[in-house]
């Protein structure tokens, strides 16, 4: 049972534009999602987070919005850089169950000059 | 931010024999080390929650006897992947806790 869901596994960007990547959750009572980076035979890094009190924040050119009536977040990355190619996780967590990730299957992007 | 490292970053061994990955926090100390593994084109998947002197706690389907983890002090974990079969090829990563979740580098494990 996947409880937190990327449905695209590949996004192509033109250089200069914004790259938009989804993230769906099951579960209503995570309290906290992150984003990660992650390249090939890498561990992933932290991208941006936020909190399920908050709907929107933002960290230079990053900036992750939450609907929690939807269970849908988003990472809006702008403007993109062909840097910033890499596959990109969401993960979800609950406080009371020790803040254990569960990590979405990941986005590609691509960032074209 | 915080360094966690693991080593080896890849190994290979034939099938029957155990491997033992190494994660280790080097510039903090963590009583709390998780242990991850990824298939490709997937997600990662939550093995283990290793706790500094106590048992780790497994996660459904994860068999504790096949995958032994060991949390012997606050910057090192390991994981000994006992009696491996080509199936258990993956890349296998830790990660470490402070106030933020940091990942070591992977080990990519390939049982032949």
């Amino acid at each position: 049972d996947q409880q937190v869901k990327q449905n695209s596994p590949s996004l192509s960007v033109q250089e200069g534009r914004i790259s938009i990547l989804n993230c769906d959750y099951t579960n209503s009572m995570f309290d906290y999602f992150l984003w990660y980076k992650k390249y090939p035979a890498e561990g992933p890094t932290f991208l941006i987070s936020i909190s399920s009190i908050k709907d929107k924040n933002e960290d230079g050119r990053f900036t992750v919005f939450l609907n929690k009536s939807a269970k849908h977040l988003s990472l809006h990355i702008v403007p993109s850089q062909p840097g910033d190619s890499a596959v990109y996780f969401c993960a979800a967590s609950l406080y009371n169950q020790g803040g254990k990730l569960i990590f979405g299957q990941g986005t590609e992007l691509s960032v074209k000059p | 931010g915080a360094v966690v490292s693991q080593h080896p970053s890849w190994v290979i061994c034939k099938s029957g024999t155990s491997v033992k990955i190494e994660c280790r926090s080097l510039d903090f100390q963590a009583t709390t080390m998780f242990w991850y593994r990824q298939f490709p084109k997937q997600s990662l998947m939550l093995m283990a929650t290793s706790n500094e002197g106590s048992k780790a706690t497994y996660e459904q389907g994860v068999e504790k006897d096949k995958f032994l983890i060991n949390h012997a002090s606050l910057t090192l974990s390991t994981l000994t992947v006992t009696s491996a079969h080509p199936e258990d090829s993956s890349f296998y990563i830790c990660s470490a806790r402070t106030d933020q979740e940091f990942f070591g580098p992977g080990t990519r494990l390939t049982v032949l």
